[in-house]
């Protein structure tokens, strides 16, 4: 059975300021790995995807993934209100995502 | 932007009643998959369809749960006969290929309420 590990807060991050979302997987054959966001009472809203180990930028948001310590993070800089939601780690399954139970994230103005 | 539709938005029903759940996916797409999230715990699968018949089923799709493409664009949700623990918040997603770099597009959700 595929898990994934997700410290669920809350973080408190100032404006301005980098947040650091963490996030472990137990199956090592694992291939995608996925960040979605989901404000409360709303369906998840995919903000990344990545494949390689490495790091993966898109505008504000860069994923890092690590297959050898089956880690997935997530940095999101110069943190803006709107980004307080929670932060839900996902890995493929074969047809289906396995969804980690997400982390608060809570920006301070 | 195409987009996962999903109808009604809050369905309330008393225990033992059975509802559908409706969601017309993205157009182009081939697969269709249902998940639940009941309030403050993790979005879990239900079931994955393709080809008009279930590719996957979680534990969770027992019996009491069915799936169905009636015609070429809706996707529907059964649960036959609801029970409380059947609150949750029920999401469907689509998307255009079976595969572990294709990512997966939610719709809306629909709120069930069991009293």
């Amino acid at each position: 059975q595929k898990e994934v590990e997700q410290n669920s807060g809350p973080l408190s991050v100032p404006e301005g300021a980098i947040a650091s979302l963490n996030c472990t997987y137990s199956d090592r054959g694992s291939q995608s790995f996925f960040w979605y966001r989901q404000y409360s009472g709303k369906s998840p809203e995919l903000i990344m995807f990545i494949y390689s180990n490495g790091d993966k930028e898109d505008g504000r948001f860069t994923a890092q993934l690590n297959k050898a310590s089956q880690y997935v993070s997530l940095l999101i800089r110069d943190s803006q209100p709107s980004d307080s939601a929670t932060y839900l780690c996902a890995v493929q399954g074969d047809d289906k995502i396995i969804f980690g139970k997400g982390t608060r994230l809570h920006i301070l103005p | 932007e195409p987009e996962v539709t999903q109808t009604p938005s809050h369905q309330v029903t008393q225990m033992g009643q059975e509802v559908i759940l409706r969601c017309v996916p993205i157009s182009n797409h081939l697969y269709f998959y249902w998940y639940r999230q009941i309030l403050g715990q993790k979005v879990e699968f239900l079931v994955s369809f393709y080809n008009n018949e279930i590719s996957e089923k979680s534990e969770i799709f027992d019996d009491q749960f069915s799936v169905e493409r009636p015609d070429g664009s809706n996707f529907t949700l059964k649960i036959r006969s609801t029970k409380l623990e059947d609150s949750a918040m029920y999401f469907c997603a689509s998307s255009s290929k079976r595969s572990s770099t294709d990512t997966q597009y939610f719709g809306p959700g629909t709120r069930l309420t069991v009293l």
